[in-house]
């Protein structure tokens, strides 16, 4: 079984403009969830998508967003970029999103110039 | 909290040893942990977990123990390889239903010297 997938792997921007970053969960998977890593803040979470709709959201401005498809593929997208949002940003999919353990992508590389 | 990580505490082993990784959490109301290992360049990857009702889970050569009381979560590696060097976080999940939130820790760099 495939893990899940991130495209693109590295991408390089200037400040402000945007950018939307894919992610294919594990097949059968039907909660995406989506990380941003950075070394002063390490792992923190974005927001979660279960079946098109969002149903957890951590504490980021509203230039981050994001979208799930009907067959569970999840995009999210980031206006306006800023020099802080130069990070990792890691997708991970789990069965239902409950509390179970999630499996994450191997991420995307955003630097933004 | 949220997870903090300017410096990353540091663990240096030699191959053969047994390693153990700390972690301290913050939610009294986690009901659910889980241990990542994050190789360079890669997404974390999933080690073992544990859930509140427990205080010992073991699976091969890790073993996850968990203390309530003090809110104290540990990782322990038997017979360290060195290609168990990555960086090792521990995450909780609060109590209630998550969504696909974890709080991870900072994080812990292993080096294992052969």
């Amino acid at each position: 079984k495939a893990g899940v997938t991130q495209t693109p792997r590295y991408l390089i921007k200037t400040r402000g403009q945007q950018v939307t970053l894919s992610c294919s969960p594990i097949s059968g998977h039907r909660s995406v969830s989506w990380y941003q890593q950075t070394p002063g803040q390490g792992l923190q979470f974005l927001f979660e998508y279960f079946s098109e709709t969002q149903r957890n959201k951590g504490n980021f401005p509203g230039r981050f967003s994001g979208r799930q498809f009907s067959n569970s593929r999840s995009e999210m997208n980031v206006s306006t970029l800023e020099l802080g949002d130069s990070a990792l940003y890691l997708c991970a999919s789990s069965s239902q999103g409950g509390n179970e353990k999630l499996f994450f992508g191997s991420g995307t590389q955003l630097s933004v110039l | 909290g949220e997870s903090v990580g300017l410096h990353l505490p540091t663990l240096s082993v030699q191959e053969g040893d047994n390693s153990i990784i700390n972690c301290a959490y913050s939610n009294s109301a986690s009901d659910y942990f889980i241990w990542y290992k994050q190789e360079s360049g890669k997404g974390p990857q999933f080690i073992i977990d544990i859930r509140s009702n427990m205080d010992k889970r073991q699976g091969q050569r890790v073993t996850v123990l968990l203390n309530k009381t003090v809110k104290h979560l540990s990782l322990q590696i038997a017979a360290t390889q060195p290609g168990d060097s990555a960086v090792y976080f521990c995450a909780e999940v609060g109590g209630g239903t998550s969504y696909g939130k974890l709080t991870f820790g900072q994080g812990t760099i292993l080096t294992v010297h052969p």
